[in-house]
């Protein structure tokens, strides 16, 4: 079993709040990642991180931003929530391998609702 | 660049009957493979996977095999039961860089008892 932890699981929340969505893994994991996943099941990658004061954008822009002090936890930010922010976000976590073989671990994901 | 290509869902089936979930692939270099299930209101967890040619995953029932050949990865299950329904991700993951893993649409399974 994962030990990947994501919280809240749910949160609605009112437009131009400011929100963090907290990530936390025990398995010393270096490489972290937040992915977004729209109503259609679809996963898109926003951020990631190889390891402690590394972060990257992923392939989909997000006005989100993170941020890796520890290695066991990867918070994702929103300065000013908007409705167009209402989405499933997963967090996820590998161990770097040095090849293609590792694989990712999946926290339960938060489901955010901007009213 | 890399891409994967699995069939639209939702696929219903009746318990007991045989699934098949077409999923194919484009990538540089050699990639390793991975279906990936997410059940309601959860994460995405590891199904099985599959790191060269002709190797064949295998867990819980579900197999696939990888096929360089046909750069696939179909996902097969003899006898679904009620729950195995969920969403059921095709992916995969090529060596270097900082290890993206592209992943399919994703397919829903409904199994009806």
């Amino acid at each position: 079993e994962a030990d990947i932890y994501q919280t809240p699981r749910y949160l609605v929340i009112g437009t131009g709040k400011k929100i963090t969505l907290e990530c936390s893994q025990t398995m010393g994991h270096d490489k972290m990642y937040w992915y977004q996943q729209d109503p259609g099941m679809e996963l898109h990658l926003i951020h990631y991180s190889y390891g402690v004061n590394s972060t990257e954008k992923g392939d989909l822009s997000s006005e989100s931003t993170v941020s890796r002090i520890r290695t066991e936890h990867f918070p994702l930010t929103l300065e000013s929530a908007r409705p167009s922010h209402t989405s499933q976000y997963l967090c996820a976590s590998s161990e770097y391998a040095g090849d293609a073989t590792d694989t990712q671990y999946f926290g339960p994901g938060t489901r955010l609702t901007v009213l | 660049g890399d891409s994967v290509t699995q069939m639209e869902g939702p696929v219903t089936l009746s318990e007991e009957a045989f699934l098949t979930i077409n999923c194919t692939y484009t990538a540089t270099g050699y990639p390793s493979l991975f279906w990936y299930v997410q059940y309601p209101g959860e994460g995405l967890q590891l199904l099985l996977k599959a790191t060269k040619a002709d190797d064949k995953g295998s867990n819980k029932g579900f197999e696939a095999t990888y096929r360089k050949e046909t750069t696939s990865f179909h996902l097969e299950k003899g006898s679904v039961q009620v729950s195995d329904s969920a969403v059921y991700f095709c992916a995969l993951k090529t060596p270097g860089g900082y290890q993206k893993v592209t992943f399919g649409t994703g397919t829903k399974l409904q199994v009806i008892p």
